[in-house]
This record gives C-alpha cells, sequence and structure tokens, in this order.
C-alpha cells in the first residue's frame, strides 16, 4: 500500500526539541520531493518545509526558518523535521506530503503541542 | 510571499447543487495552482493540479479553471460527501502558501 506515516508527535515545553518522523512505503521514496505542511487547531494549512530528492535544494517558511531543519534517508525511505526553539505557536498537527506539482499523497499527520 | 484569498469563506449549499469555489493571488502564478479537499479528522486530499487537470480517482464532477491570478473550482452537482473545506495551494514561487479555505456546507 502506498503511505505515508508520521511520529514523533507530542507534548513539549516551550524552547524545547522535537524531531519529527515520515515513514514511506509503497513507492520509490527517493524519485520524489517531499514536504512538511502544518495545521493549527480550527486553522487552515501551513506548508513549512521541501526538499528535493536528493536534498540538493531545501526551502522553508519565515515561521519556521532557523529554527526547524528537514532532511531525508533515502535508504531507510524517511523523511525528518528536527524542530527546535519550540513556541506556543507551533502547536498544530504537522504532515509529511509527497510532490513538488502538487502534492498528491498525505500522511495521516501528527500532533505536537507546545506548552508549559 | 504570494497571499491566495479564497472566497467565499462559507458555502451553504443544498445537494445537487453547483458549486463554485474562487481563488486569487495577489501576484500571477501561471497555471501551478492545486486544489485540496479536506473533511474533519483527516489528510487534504488533491483534487486538482496545474489549474485543470484532475488528480488520479478524482469524480468528473469536479474541476478547475483559470490561470493568472483568477481560479475557480467548480463541483458541478454536490454530493454528500462533498462537504467539506476545500484550500488552494501555489507553487508559482517559494514559499509555498495556501489560501485560507472554503468551507462547503450543507444549507
Amino acid at each position: 500500500e502506498v503511505q505515508l506515516v508520521e511520529s514523533g508527535g507530542g507534548l513539549v515545553q516551550p524552547g524545547g526539541s522535537l524531531r519529527l518522523s515520515c515513514a514511506a512505503s509503497g513507492f520509490t521514496f527517493s524519485n520524489y520531493s517531499m514536504n512538511w505542511v502544518r495545521q493549527a487547531p480550527g486553522k487552515g494549512l501551513e506548508w513549512i518545509s521541501y526538499i528535493t530528492t536528493g536534498s540538493r535544494a531545501i526551502y522553508y517558511a519565515d515561521s519556521v526558518k532557523g529554527r526547524f531543519i528537514i532532511s531525508r534517508d533515502n535508504a531507510k525511505n524517511s523523511l525528518y523535521v528536527q524542530m527546535n526553539s519550540l513556541r506556543d505557536e507551533d502547536t498544530a498537527v504537522y504532515y509529511c506530503a509527497r510532490g513538488h506539482t502538487a502534492m498528491g499523497l498525505w500522511g495521516q499527520g501528527t500532533l505536537v503541542t507546545v506548552s508549559s | 510571499e504570494i497571499v491566495l484569498t479564497q472566497s467565499p469563506a462559507t458555502l451553504s449549499l443544498s445537494p445537487g447543487e453547483r458549486a463554485t469555489l474562487s481563488c486569487r493571488a495577489s501576484q500571477s502564478v501561471s497555471s501551478y495552482l492545486a486544489w485540496y479537499q479536506q473533511k474533519p479528522g483527516q489528510a487534504p486530499r488533491l483534487l486538482i493540479y496545474d489549474a485543470s487537470n484532475r488528480a488520479t480517482g478524482i469524480p468528473a464532477r469536479f474541476s478547475g479553471s483559470g490561470s493568472g491570478t483568477d481560479f475557480t473550482l467548480t463541483i458541478t452537482s454536490l454530493q454528500p460527501e462533498d462537504f467539506a473545506v476545500y484550500y488552494c495551494q501555489q507553487r508559482s514561487d517559494w514559499p509555498l502558501t495556501f489560501g485560507g479555505g472554503t468551507k462547503v456546507e450543507i444549507k
């Protein structure tokens, strides 16, 4: 089955760090660029980061630039985001999504709650 | 940053009616616009890419049109499963951006 499965979410204090993972299966992961997109409770979608197939090109939203680091391991069919200096406003469901022409495959999301 | 403005914020319609959703970009995005559907508690689903191309498995009642700064998603005859929130998204420039969404609700 073609799918993406996120993990690593949870409760973290402001200023803390968290690393999210996205495991891909059912397709050739190394052939696809990938994204992280988040959704705060009751709010819309916010794209936060993108990485090309070979990790040569990486982009971030201004809201996370300098705090989040996207990476991938094609041998492990996995996408990651290291989130540092977390703030209350980073509380959201985090989705990984495949593709650049359009995000045609999404995971189910993992919830990150930043609170003291 | 390219700002996408969706209208209306909420659309109240009955099953069988036609839905017309608008997405306006703050500058030209050519045809690099996609539409997504999201139901409560679910991940978004791709409907349309590059303004007018239906994604795999998307019913023909969904269609997209437009180019430049003005885009439309049309659902010709609303089915019960179509009541959801719809987002547009541009890939013309970084950062990628989404519109604020249009909620299609049952009247």
